[in-house]
């Protein structure tokens, strides 16, 4: 069980594209998702932080117009990378919890900004 | 602010051997503790979560929790070469938002 998947798994854009990537949980209902980046050798970074059916709340320094994430509903978040640059080449990654204090990662995002 | 320390290393360890991982934390008010396991190029796993203070057994891991000392520890018996990695130390409060540690990289060599 806690099952998290996270799609594309690797992504190749060009500069001043957007690209999205799809967060869901497949066997539970995820109350709270998360966003983070992490930089290679670095630690987790905290983005932002999604409820089902409101607005993300964004970590200081975190660009909510840059990076967009939508909460549809139970199972899905998104994170919409808008206007891409390299610097935001980076390994994503979204995590769920149900109810608990558990959160349940996904496999991560590879994405590469050229 | 609210800090999760961990020593970076890399730990170094024979396989077979007990391998130590600490974690102390500045929120006294903390009351979730959990050890997460992450692989080079991959994402962190879930591998333990402690509530109270003691120890907790899962198969050749163990958690131990010391809220007076503000302290929490992995230990994982007979290590494994497929144990490297680094292991996350990660704390919530009254909130479900965890604060994650650096992680401390370990190395079990044959």
């Amino acid at each position: 069980g806690a099952v998290v998947s996270q799609h594309p798994s690797w992504v190749i854009c060009k500069s001043g594209t957007s690209v999205k990537i799809e967060c869901r949980s497949l066997d539970f209902q995820a109350t709270t998702m998360f966003w983070y980046r992490q930089f290679p050798k670095q630690s987790l970074m905290l983005m932002a932080t999604s409820n089902e059916g409101s607005k993300a709340t964004y970590e200081q320094g975190v660009e909510k117009d840059k990076f967009l994430i939508n909460h549809a509903s139970l199972t899905l978040s998104t994170l919409t990378v808008t206007s891409a640059h390299p610097e935001d080449s980076s390994f994503y990654i979204c995590s769920a919890r149900e109810s608990g204090y558990e959160q349940y990662f996904g496999p991560g995002t590879r994405l590469t900004v050229t | 602010q609210k800090e999760v320390e961990q020593n970076s290393g890399p730990l170094s360890v024979p396989e077979g051997a007990i391998a130590s991982l600490n974690c102390t934390y500045s929120d006294r008010g903390s009351q979730s503790f959990f050890w997460y396991r992450q692989y080079s190029g991959k994402s962190p796993e879930l591998i333990m979560s402690i509530y109270s203070n003691g120890d907790k057994e899962d198969g050749r891991f163990t958690a131990q929790l010391n809220k007076a000392s503000q302290y929490v520890s992995l230990l994982i018996r007979d290590s494994q070469p497929s144990d490297s990695a680094t292991y996350l130390c990660a704390v919530t409060g009254g909130s479900y938002i965890p604060t994650f540690g650096r992680g401390t990289s370990l190395i079990v060599h044959p």
